[in-house]
């Protein structure tokens, strides 16, 4: 079975940094992708983590650990159009993958 | 290319109507998926097809049909829908037989059920 956690909301300010975390109980799990969605658009692909460490790209980051079950993504220097949902998704070896509920963050001035 | 497109943007149906909707992709990406998302919450896939195959289906009612009739197309064929059905559907398409690659989406269809 699968089960993704993720917090609901989030608030951050301008020119922040912000960390959203997401726990995974995935049963044949390979790794864990993490997606933009602004509000009545299609996600978009932000990272991929298959090994324990983090990847940098740019102003986002994201970090596994897979003996925890658990993953981050970082956004360094927040910008107004940062605000949008973020969603964890943990993949299986047989390649489906199951999102998170999403965690909504809304940048302010 | 590195574009999915979807059509139509927004669909509105009755109960008893058939509609189908289309999604196209020319990156020679061989699986191709379905997702379902209602407001605020995350997609949920539907169907994948690999190599024109149908590999998955999350045991969705058969009132949704789904159809690859090449690399680049799939169609989802809609039947005898219920007003819960209406969400954003969305079209994906991935390199096959990898794991950890990134779905490019297509934009989605906005369908009501009337």
């Amino acid at each position: 079975g699968q089960n993704i956690d993720q917090p609901t909301e989030m608030t951050a300010t301008e020119g922040a940094i912000v960390q959203i975390n997401c726990t995974y109980q995935t049963s044949g799990f390979n790794g864990l992708f993490w997606y933009q969605q602004h509000a009545g658009e299609a996600p978009t692909f932000l990272s991929y983590n298959v090994l324990d460490g983090l990847e940098e790209k740019g102003r986002f980051s994201s970090f596994l650990s897979r003996s925890k079950g658990y993953s981050y993504l970082l956004l360094k220097e927040l910008q107004m159009k940062d605000s949008a949902s973020y969603l964890c998704a943990a993949q299986t070896n047989a390649g489906k993958s199951t999102f998170g509920d999403g965690t909504t963050l809304t940048v302010k001035p | 290319d590195t574009e999915v497109t979807q059509t139509p943007k927004h669909l509105v149906m009755g109960m008893t109507n058939k509609k189908s909707l289309k999604c196209e992709q020319h990156m020679g990406h061989r699986a191709m998926y379905w997702y379902k998302q209602k407001a605020k919450k995350p997609p949920e896939l539907m169907f994948v097809y690999s190599y024109e195959k149908l590999s998955i289906n999350e045991s969705v009612p058969s009132r949704f049909s789904p159809e690859c009739p090449n690399s680049s197309l799939l169609n989802l064929h809609l039947h005898a829908l219920q007003p819960e059905d209406s969400a954003l559907y969305l079209c994906a398409s991935s390199q096959a037989g990898a794991s950890g690659v990134e779905q490019f989406f297509g934009p989605g269809t906005r369908l009501t059920v009337l």
